[in-house]
């Protein structure tokens, strides 16, 4: 049974920072590999999904990576801002799962302090 | 496109009593999704459906039905509302199986 974890579960910065999430997930049949973000009592919002095939996905300042032999994926944010203040899900989709089904990790809570 | 929509958005039950929480997306996607959010814990999947009129039980369905007799609308049901379905509850659409999931604003439910 796949299981996603993140750890740590809260991080703290300064503004203008580089970080890195991380997310480890303990089956490699992974499909692809999802990255949200979650504001205080909203949705969740897609940031980037890296497929199976690929090493890493870019989007602006963040960047994904998948290492399946490993069973990790990282979440670099560059130079951050406050805004970027939120909690970071990941969630793989395995094969054979539940039609696409994402399991998630609990979250890192990120904060960038001015 | 309003994406995915939920509505309400806040509801408070007693015990025992019945509700049921609507979905619709506007991106004529075929997979959907219902997850529970607990506090401090990942998302789970409680139903899911490949398209109109095709359910299937997730990871945590007791308590809960779904009908998806439209590609837009996926209801979530509850029958007799429990203390253990306090919860955030999601809607995920997604255009294939292994797909990018979109999620709507969800709907968080307290039950006294």
């Amino acid at each position: 049974k796949q299981e996603v974890t993140q750890i740590p579960a809260a991080l703290s910065v300064p503004e203008g920072e580089n970080l890195v999430l991380n997310c480890s997930f303990t089956d490699s049949a992974i499909y692809n590999l999802q990255w949200f973000r979650q504001d205080p009592g909203k949705g969740l919002t897609s940031l980037l999904l890296i497929q199976s095939s690929q090493r890493e996905q870019t989007s602006g300042r963040l960047n994904a990576s998948l290492d399946k032999s490993s069973g990790r994926s990282t979440l670099y944010i560059a130079a951050s801002q406050p805004g970027d203040s939120a909690t970071y899900l990941c969630a793989a989709s395995n094969y054979g799962g539940s039609q696409g089904n994402l399991i998630f990790g609990k979250g890192t809570k990120l904060s960038v302090k001015p | 496109n309003a994406g995915v929509t939920q509505t309400p958005k806040f509801r408070i039950l007693k015990i025992g009593q019945s509700m049921t929480l609507q979905c619709t997306q506007d991106m004529n996607h075929n997979y959907m999704y219902w997850y529970r959010q607990d506090p401090g814990m990942g998302l789970k999947l409680i139903y899911y459906s490949v398209g109109a009129g095709i359910t299937d039980k997730g990871e945590v369905p007791n308590g809960y039905n779904v009908s998806r007799s439209t590609t837009e609308d996926f209801p979530l049901r509850l029958e007799l509302a429990a203390p253990s379905q306090t919860s955030v509850y999601f809607c995920a659409s997604s255009p294939g199986q292994y797909n990018e999931q979109f999620f709507g604003p969800g709907t968080r439910l307290t039950v006294l």
